[in-house]
């Protein structure tokens, strides 16, 4: 059965500082990671990571691929208030087109 | 519209009632996701449609859960002899082709059953 899970569960930091967030997976046939942003209901799209040590990066946002050890990270630099929100990775397969989500890391940023 | 949308946003019904949830994805958009999502915990899985077929229903928890898409946009999702257990946010995502990973999620529906 396919798993994903994330750390830290939960994690608050101030204004200014680098934050890491974790996934791990275990996927019979990996296709692809995804990360979203969650803050109210709707999980925005963030990242979609296909390929080892390929860095996507979006402003003070990026995540890299390790899929020997099966993980990936998602970083965010200089954290701001409105980073603040839970963030989710989710695993698709290739057999078939449903994708396992992990429980998400609450990140809250203070100021 | 823009994005996919949800109604309603808001559902409170009580144990043992039927309940429906509608999901309108983004035009021209093909694939169609429901979830379902627990405080605290992240999205699970339900049911995948491509065009108008269910191409994965393998998330459905059981036969009280069923969904539609008749015409290959709107879905329904419906819940008969809803339970106390089934008090979740029901999540709906929708992507441009099977196999575009990227998914756009709707708003979600939070029922609640008492």
């Amino acid at each position: 059965e396919d798993k994903v899970v994330q750390s830290p569960l939960s994690l608050v930091v101030h204004e200014g500082d680098t934050v890491t967030l974790n996934c791990s997976y275990e996927v019979t046939n990996f296709r692809s990671l995804l990360w979203y942003k969650q803050e109210k209901k709707a999980p925005t799209f963030l990242f979609m990571l296909t390929s080892s040590g390929i860095e996507k990066k979006s402003g003070r946002l990026s995540s890299i691929l390790d899929k020997k050890e099966l993980f990936s990270i998602l970083n965010i630099t200089a954290t701001q208030t409105g980073d603040s929100a839970v963030y989710l990775c989710a695993v698709g397969d290739n057999y078939g087109q449903n994708f396992v989500f992990g429980p998400g890391t609450r990140l809250s940023v203070l100021p | 519209g823009a994005g996919v949308s949800q109604t309603p946003s808001n559902k409170v019904t009580e144990k043992g009632k039927y309940v429906e949830l509608r999901c309108d994805p983004i035009s021209g958009h093909t694939a169609l996701y429901w979830y379902r999502q627990s405080l605290g915990q992240g999205p699970e899985f339900l049911i995948y449609f491509q065009g108008t077929g269910a191409a994965d229903d393998s998330g459905l928890p059981n036969d009280r859960f069923f969904a539609v898409r008749p015409e290959g946009s709107v879905s329904t999702l419906k819940i008969q002899r809803t339970e106390r257990g089934d008090s979740a946010v029901y999540l709906c995502a929708s992507s441009y082709l099977a196999g575009t990973d990227t998914q756009y999620f709707g708003p979600g529906t939070r029922l609640t059953v008492l």
